[in-house]
């Protein structure tokens, strides 16, 4: 088996902040996923990767910056928090992109911005 | 948005009991994932069913899918405690870019 780390697990900002949220798996999975949930709504996809350097932006990524140097790494940027901002954020990994592929998650980075 | 209203739910049952989870979708998918999510961590999935599978079954859980009608349920028979958690059903963006649409997700509290 393999697992998703996602660090910090609990990140306080200011606001316009620049905050950047790491995920690592030892799947050697292709593809990679950051989403984000806020309370009483389902995740929303911000970025994913396909491989290594790839970018392809998801329905959310408007403030948000993301960096796929590595196959097992996959970091979020967020360019200026928003006062108030709370949601958390989930990192995810599948082996192949589609198709109807099981997505592994990580526990989640937790963010709060002042 | 993808989702019906309907599925933003929070159930309360007691242990033994049935219960059945709906979600329905407006855009075409050939799969549908059900995840579960349990407090403080990341969703995992518990069932799978695809465009040509009507049901599909593992362990105490239930799927259906019903592709005309766009919607799919899960059911999980004889609920226990450890089956307290937020259960998500997702679909599949067609083209094959991996991208999954989350419903708005349903809280089962399972009462001892």
């Amino acid at each position: 088996g393999g697992i998703i780390t996602q660090t910090p697990k609990f990140l306080i900002g200011q606001e316009g902040q620049k905050l950047t949220l790491k995920c690592q798996q030892n799947f050697n999975h292709d593809t990679m996923y950051w989403y984000r949930q806020d309370s009483g709504k389902g995740l929303r996809l911000i970025y994913y990767s396909i491989t290594e350097n790839d970018l392809q932006k998801g329905d959310l990524s408007e403030g948000y910056d993301a960096s796929r140097e590595k196959k097992s790494s996959f970091s979020l940027t967020v360019t200026s928090a928003q006062k108030n901002e709370m949601a958390v954020f989930l990192c995810a990994s599948s082996i192949v992109t589609g198709g109807g592929y099981e997505q592994y998650f990580g526990p989640g980075t937790r963010l709060t911005v002042l | 948005s993808q989702w019906g209203e309907e599925n933003l739910q929070a159930l309360s049952i007691q242990e033994g009991e049935d219960v059945t989870m709906n979600c329905s979708y407006k855009t075409y998918t050939t799969v549908v994932h059900w995840y579960r999510q349990d407090s403080g961590r990341g969703p995992a999935l518990i069932i799978l069913i695809r465009s040509n599978e009507r049901e599909k079954r593992s362990g105490r859980l239930r799927a259906t899918l019903d592709t005309s009608s766009q919607s799919s349920s899960l059911s999980i028979t004889a609920a226990q405690c450890e089956d307290t958690a937020v259960y998500f059903c997702a679909t599949e963006e067609t083209g094959n870019t991996g991208k999954l649409i989350f419903g708005l997700g349903t809280t089962l509290q399972v009462q001892p």
